[in-house]
Formats: structure tokens, sequence, C-alpha cells
């Protein structure tokens, strides 16, 4: 079934640990995004790929990088996790030519660092 | 810059009543609104776009750039349309959905 997933769902870890979060697609989805979002506020687009081998960051600065070496893989990696990493992560994708503005969003990841 | 406006975090009206969620915008080109929905328990999910002029689930949107609002009405509301509603605008005639978000208004319908 085409979907977008997202794991893991729910994280707590230490400061100064590693993490990545996945999320794949099975659309067929050229673009992908990932948001980051606090509670009660907006979602913040922290990256982006139009394809593979392509990244751009987003309007919001975020320490994470990402990497697209597969058109459906596109996951997000924090180095040294902080308390100030703890949010929701969603990833999204969209395909060229299709309706303007339709994202297909993931569940979320939602971390905490403690 | 581009910034979305929703002033009310939450709304709460009883069934069969009007529902107006308000969104205003910040956009120096020409932009494209949406309006995304996330139901209790669901994913984020694209509600309708200001350029397909449609209704869904008896919601409609009118576009106003005099005012740069977008807001979201329904005539009658239902228990179920109860969710959290985003605002949300980009760029147009750009292939690249970029959006930004407002920081949303829960609805809540009373039986």
């Amino acid at each position: 079934e085409a979907d977008i997933y997202q794991t893991p769902r729910y994280l707590v870890i230490g400061t100064g640990k590693k993490i990545t979060l996945e999320c794949s697609q099975t659309m067929g989805h050229d673009k992908m995004y990932w948001y980051q979002q606090d509670p009660g506020m907006e979602l913040h687009l922290i990256h982006y790929s139009y394809g593979v081998n392509s990244t751009e960051k987003g309007d919001l600065s975020s320490e994470s990088t990402v990497s697209r070496i597969r058109t459906e893989h596109f996951p997000l990696t924090l180095e040294s996790a902080r308390p100030s990493h703890t949010s929701q992560y969603l990833c999204a994708s969209s395909v060229t030519g299709g309706p303007g503005g339709e994202l297909f969003f993931g569940e979320g990841s939602r971390l905490t660092v403690l | 810059a581009q910034r979305v406006t929703q002033p009310e975090k939450l709304l709460s009206v009883f069934k069969g009543a009007p529902v107006e969620l308000k969104c205003n915008y910040s956009y120096s080109g020409s932009p494209e609104l949406f309006w995304y929905v996330q139901y209790s328990r669901q994913r984020l999910q694209l509600l309708l776009r200001h350029i397909s002029r449609e209704s869904i689930k008896g919601f409609t949107a009118d576009l106003n750039k005099g005012e740069t609002s977008f807001h979201l009405k329904k005539p009658f509301a239902q228990e179920e349309d109860s969710a959290m509603y985003y605002c949300a605008l980009t760029q147009a005639n750009t292939g690249f959905q970029k959006l930004v978000f407002g920081t949303g208004t829960r609805l809540l319908v009373s039986p």
C-alpha cells in the first residue's frame, strides 16, 4: 500500500546521543520534507529534497542533517542530541506535477531529549 | 516575509452552529492558500486549496486579497468536524511545495 512511514514514533534519549529518525515513502514521490513542530506552535520546514542526492535547508535553522540516497528514503540525523531538540518531527512527500500544495504526511516522530 | 496568522487557538461551538476559522497572511508575492486538517489520532492532511474553489465536507474558504484573509467556513458544524485546522500558504506557480503553516486552531463541536 502506498504510504509514508516514520520510525520511531516516540523516542526518549539522553543528551549527547546520536539519533536517526527514519522516513520512507512508497508513493513514488520525488519531493520530501522534514517539518519540526513544538506543542501549540506552527510547523517549521527544516529540510527538503527535490530528488536523489539533492537536499536543502528549510526556513528554520536546524542542527540536524539529512540525506537522500534513495528516492524513497529521507532520514534525519542529530549527531549529538540536546534537550532543545525535544520536539515533534514530521516527514512529508509530494509529487512534481501534482496538485499544488498537497503534502502527504507521516505520523510523526516525537523526540524527547533528557 | 511570509507569515500565516491564526488568531484563535480554540474554537468551541455546538452542533448545527456556523463555524468560521480565521486565517490571515502576509506575503509579498502571489500566494496559494490551503487548509490542512488533523483529526484525532490521524495524520495531517489537505482539506482544501483556494485555487480549486471547492467545498470539502461542507467547508469552503474564499481568498480575500484585499484583507489578506482565507477564512474557513461551514454553515452547520458536525461533531465529526472536531479537529485541528492549519492554514498554510506557498508561492504560486512554483513546482516546489514549500508550505508555511499557521499555529493552528482546534475546533471542538459539542452535541
